[in-house]
């Protein structure tokens, strides 16, 4: 069975450290994956998406950058942490032919 | 742009009173209406897909079905197990295979004992 691997569930950083998040999808291969940000009183913003290895598509200008350096392997980088980057992290994978979404369990960044 | 609005933003519900929440969307070309359920602090678990004007899709006390306008969750008989917050999402044609979606703010629901 498929499944999605998010972590670490909770990080709290200082303003202008570097940030690494990791999602890893099992049980398929060439996923459509996704990192999308929720913050408090905002719907569930896009931010990357990628369709295969080393493809990245960013939807928001931003202190923020992905990476996909494995088939099932995506990740989430920053150089220098801004406190608005505080949020709810979630990584994505696309199942089957129906166009929807399984999601991680998501990661709490909290930038102090 | 794709858009998304829900209501409303939050719902209050006694254990068994049934009610609806709404999903109002704009999209070039509808490729698909998505149903999620969030509970505090872990990731949206998927509901349903609905494709099409007229289109309904039922799980337990769920209900969801489509306009070409909007889409509606219907909850028949609430059970305090059901609060959460519900997203909806729309997915464009135009979004070739990217299949990316935009969300809603989402529907805080609580329901009582």
């Amino acid at each position: 069975s498929q499944t999605i691997h998010q972590w670490p569930a909770t990080l709290v950083q200082p303003v202008g450290s570097p940030l690494s998040l990791e999602c890893t999808v099992e049980g398929t291969s060439n996923p459509n994956l996704y990192w999308y940000r929720q913050a408090a009183g905002r719907g569930l913003q896009l931010l990357f998406y990628s369709v295969g290895i080393g493809q990245i598509s960013s939807e928001v200008p931003q202190n923020l950058s992905a990476s996909r350096p494995q088939d099932r392997q995506f990740i989430l980088s920053s150089k220098k942490l801004l406190l608005s980057d505080s949020g709810f992290y979630l990584c994505a994978w696309r199942f089957g032919t129906s166009g929807g979404y399984t999601f991680g369990s998501g990661t709490r960044l909290t930038v102090v | 742009e794709d858009q998304v609005t829900q209501s409303p933003e939050a719902l209050r519900l006694q254990e068994g009173e049934s009610s609806s929440l709404n999903c109002s969307y704009t999209v070039s070309g509808l490729r698909g209406l998505f149903w999620y359920r969030q509970d505090p602090g872990k990731g949206p678990e998927f509901l349903f897909t609905l494709y099409s004007a007229g289109e309904e899709k039922e799980k337990e006390r769920l209900k969801a079905t489509l306009t070409k306008k909007e889409s509606f969750l219907h909850i028949t008989a609430p059970k305090p197990e059901d609060s959460a917050t519900y997203l909806c999402a729309v997915q464009a044609n135009s979004g070739g295979s990217n299949y990316k979606l935009t969300f809603g703010k989402g529907t805080l629901l609580t329901v009582n004992p």
